[in-house]
């Protein structure tokens, strides 16, 4: 089955500088991979997205670039400000297939 | 419109029992997909119901089971509950599946004694 490994699992950065956060997958019919964040006690929420057929997109501070012949997919985002603490977790869908592997997380720390 | 609602929020039961988890989807989704959020372990997929079908299973034990409604509320059960059921139960909404965004429900907090 599907593996998908996340790194690192903590992650501290100071307010302002940039944060990357990378995932691997195994399986290569993989073709829609969201991040998602969860902030403490609450519940995840997806923060961007990205589909096989794509490189890279950005939305304001967040970025995800795509290499499907690595089969890796990273999170960047930049500027960091505090309230950007929370756990990451990327996802790899194998939508012919209708499954879904997360990642085992990324607890970023902004320090202020 | 209105997000996905889980009920109950918490529960507390004793080894042996079973618990029945409800999950209501964002009007309009008919897909939903149920997991396992523990510390360790991050989030892991129990199933997805689509149209009052199973369409996928993750890897968890026969104890666990779910159904879809024609409204395409869902549920999942667990039997003969062991102490490392304790977990958040998290569902989640998409129109159609895994090629679309997911909604997540808050989760049902399940501690088993």
């Amino acid at each position: 089955g599907e593996n998908v490994e996340q790194h690192p699992s903590t992650l501290s950065v100071q307010e302002g500088d940039s944060a990357v956060i990378k995932c691997t997958y195994s399986d290569s019919a993989s073709n829609y991979f969201p991040w998602y964040k969860q902030e403490l006690g609450k519940r995840p929420q997806l923060i961007i997205d990205i589909r096989s057929n794509v490189g890279e997109k950005k939305d304001q501070r967040i970025a995800v670039t795509l290499n499907k012949t690595a089969k890796h997919f990273s999170l960047h985002i930049t500027e960091t400000q505090p309230e950007d603490s929370a756990v990451y977790f990327c996802a790899a869908h194998n939508t012919g297939y209708q499954k879904v592997t997360f990642g085992t997380g990324t607890k970023l720390q902004v320090i202020p | 419109k209105a997000g996905v609602t889980q009920t109950p929020r918490y529960l507390i039961k004793t080894r042996g029992q079973q618990v029945t988890l409800s999950c209501s989807p964002i009007s309009g989704h008919r897909s939903v997909s149920w997991y396992q959020q523990t510390p360790g372990q991050g989030l892991q997929f129990l199933f997805e119901y689509f149209s009052e079908t199973q369409r996928n299973k993750g890897n968890f034990p026969g104890r666990f089971s779910g159904r879809q409604f024609s409204n395409s509320r869902s549920e999942m059960n667990v039997s003969t509950l062991e102490l490392g059921d304790s977990a958040l139960y998290l569902c989640a909404s998409s129109l159609a599946g895994a090629n679309n965004e997911q909604f997540f429900g808050p989760g049902t907090r399940l501690t088993v004694l």
